[in-house]
């Protein structure tokens, strides 16, 4: 299983931009990061998914640099509807199609006014 | 919009009883994930399902927890007898990849609590 190390807790203030790190130093190749939010007793949900470089969506930026033993989150601008748990997720690549799925113990961020 | 539905919300039982969580994926879906979630730590894999074949189930603690996915569609997870570490949220996701993407849609879950 691959092994994740994210921050406990972050605060920003509203219109910041926010940066989530995860640590993932034995991922290869054809493995994927993917991040996910998370509010209380809710289910997570899906925020964006990367393999290498830099992706981008209507809500966040990863970026992936070339040894991949990290990955960065990047909200832009972020609101007091944004404080929630943010989870890694490293993907595995364990053969015809499969992966080995382990999420990190998240990162609380607080949104401060 | 499609949801993931679970049942039930919330489950009170005794140590040593067993219990039954039930998860209706995404129509269409054909992955369908089991995880648990202890509080304040990130969610665990307990069995992953293709179609109605297990994928992985290698952190599943088999003397005890069971799952089923018969038609490949609902699934069903199931701990007997339960213990009092098996008090968690109990999250139920599909998934169908799309492009490169491979996005897992979560259900609500289920809380367990273990007297």
């Amino acid at each position: 299983l691959a092994k994740t190390t994210q921050p406990i807790s972050m605060d920003s203030y509203e219109g910041q931009e926010v940066n989530i790190t995860c640590s993932h130093n034995n991922i290869a190749t054809n493995d994927y990061i993917t991040w996910y939010q998370q509010f209380p007793s809710q289910g997570p949900r899906f925020i964006i998914q990367g393999y290498k470089t830099k992706v981008t969506n209507e809500v966040a930026s990863l970026f992936i640099p070339a040894d991949r033993k990290s990955s960065t989150l990047s909200l832009p601008r972020v609101s007091l509807s944004d404080t929630a748990v943010y989870y890694c997720l490293v993907g595995l690549y364990s053969g015809a199609g499969s992966y080995q799925l382990t999420f990190g113990k998240g990162t609380k961020l607080s949104v401060i006014p | 919009e499609a949801e993931v539905a679970q049942s039930p919300r919330y489950k009170i039982t005794e140590k040593s009883q067993a219990v039954a969580f039930w998860c209706d994926p995404i129509s269409g879906h054909a992955t369908l994930y089991w995880y648990r979630q202890i509080l304040g730590q990130g969610p665990e894999l307990l069995v992953q399902f293709q179609d109605e074949s297990v994928v992985d189930d290698s952190q599943l603690p088999k003397d005890r927890f069971s799952a089923e996915r018969l038609k490949g569609v609902d699934s069903t997870l199931k701990i007997q007898p339960a213990e009092l570490g098996d008090s968690a949220m109990y999250l139920c996701a599909s998934s169908t990849p799309r492009d490169t993407v491979n996005e897992q849609f979560f259900g609500p879950g289920t809380r367990l609590t273990v007297l």
